[in-house]
């Protein structure tokens, strides 16, 4: 099956500071989507991005399919930004079936 | 619009009993997911219906596991008999799935299941 790798592993940031999280794939995906697991264990969408860039106030992601790799990108972190981040990709004619990377803990300290 | 429900969400059972856990849907999503985290680690996706079909159930451990999802809204998934190695997180997800189109997952606060 496809293998979803994410880096860092672990993270722990200063508020205010800026981050980068990796998602590297083995395959070719249709689907790729970013979530926060908060600290109470809910999956929250962040970013449906199979391909391209979005934006969504401090948060951006950006895809690059060709080259099998995903960006999430938390600006000026805050607290509340504590959590696992996870990328989670389907394969073309897997019928959306999500296969989810290992996940970035990060930890945003006052 | 209201997300996808779950209940209960903490359950705690000795080994060898039975448990089952619901998931209610967005309303109008017609695939429906089921995943199992166990602790430390990403969601993994047990089974996937499409309205009341089993699209998927090539991870479900079906000597003890049992998912249905009778008119093509509410799923339950069952684990009879439970062993220890079963405690974790189950997560239902829906999304609209319809036309086959590739679509955002949406996904419930989860079930916290501890076998003792």
């Amino acid at each position: 099956g496809i293998q979803v790798e994410q880096s860092p592993p672990d993270l722990i940031l200063q508020e205010g500071a800026n981050s980068t999280l990796r998602c590297n794939f083995s395959d070719s995906v249709n689907n790729l989507q970013w979530f926060h697991q908060n600290p109470w264990g809910q999956l929250i969408n962040l970013f449906y991005i199979p391909s391209g860039t979005k934006q969504n106030g401090r948060l951006s992601a950006t895809t690059v399919a060709t080259e099998r790799y995903s960006l999430l990108y938390i600006s000026s972190s805050q607290t509340t930004d504590s959590g696992v981040y996870f990328c989670a990709v389907a394969l073309y004619n897997a019928g959306n079936m999500l296969t989810f990377g290992g996940g970035t803990r990060l930890m945003v300290k006052p | 619009e209201a997300g996808v429900a779950q209940s209960p969400r903490y359950k705690i059972i000795e080994k060898r009993q039975s448990v089952a856990f619901w998931c209610n849907p967005i309303s109008g999503h017609a695939t429906l997911y089921w995943y199992q985290q166990i602790l430390g680690q990403g969601p993994k996706l047990l089974i996937q219906f499409q309205n009341n079909g089993v699209v998927d159930d090539s991870q479900l451990p079906k000597d003890r596991f049992s998912a249905e999802r009778l008119k093509g809204v509410d799923s339950t998934l069952k684990i009879q008999p439970a062993k220890l190695e079963d405690s974790a997180v189950y997560l239902c997800a829906s999304r609209v799935g319809r036309g086959g189109r590739v679509d955002t997952q949406y996904f419930g606060p989860g079930t916290r299941l501890t076998v003792l």
